[in-house]
């Protein structure tokens, strides 16, 4: 069955290091995004994609970057980590066919930054 | 900016009891909208879409009627069950956009 999937499901790194998550998706979607899910606020774009080599910025992209390179992949990178950035990670994809696409998502990665 | 309010959780009910979850939106154009709903551990699941005024969205005993004069899109179900205890999260696809705008969530506990 096509899926969704993303890895690590958790991870614990340090003040500065750089981190990446991955997400990876089997149905052929065009379009990509990486959100935030922190109490209080619901889930926060961070960056998404609507094919390959597109990328684009969401609301909290600062301290965040992701490429797409192939369909299937879009792997977000914390270039330095900060403490502002202990928090829950969902990547989800849509078909991109039409405005009423339905977006589908991972299983969610919780990093936490010490 | 477009944006989505949901009642404050978290709601508490006994089994069998009706539930209303209040979603209003801010919007340009006609968006979508959405309820997800998150089980403990999980990621979002679509629960039901509308896509127009006077749409009802329905699944698994829960809808929801996308109201344009009011920009609501509240949730109902007649009669819970305990395992409907989740977070439920109201969202909106811009229209002409493929981008999400949700609400903070609201965590319902159905007790036995």
């Amino acid at each position: 069955d096509a899926e969704i999937t993303q890895s690590p499901r958790h991870k614990i790194t340090e003040t500065g290091r750089q981190v990446t998550l991955a997400c990876h998706q089997t149905w052929n979607h065009n379009n990509m995004f990486w959100y935030r899910q922190d109490l209080g606020h619901g889930l926060r774009l961070i960056h998404y994609s609507y094919g390959v080599q597109d990328t684009n910025k969401g609301e909290v992209s600062d301290g965040y970057s992701v490429s797409r390179s192939n369909t299937e992949d879009l792997p977000l990178t914390l270039e330095s980590a900060a403490s502002s950035q202990t928090s829950v990670y969902f990547c989800a994809s849509s078909e991109g066919a039409g405005v009423t696409d339905t977006q589908y998502f991972g299983p969610g990665t919780r990093l936490t930054v010490l | 900016g477009n944006s989505v309010t949901q009642m404050e959780g978290p709601v508490t009910l006994s089994e069998e009891a009706f539930l209303t979850i209040n979603c209003t939106y801010t919007a340009t154009g006609y968006p979508s909208l959405f309820w997800y709903v998150q089980y403990p551990g999980e990621g979002l699941q679509l629960l039901l879409k509308a896509t127009k005024a006077d749409d009802k969205g329905s699944n698994k005993g829960f809808e929801a009627t996308y109201r344009k004069e009011t920009t609501s899109f509240h949730l109902e179900k007649g009669s819970v069950q305990v395992s409907d205890s989740a977070v439920y999260f109201c969202a909106l696809l811009e229209q002409g956009a493929q981008k999400l705008v949700f609400g903070q969530g609201t965590r319902l506990t159905i007790n036995p």
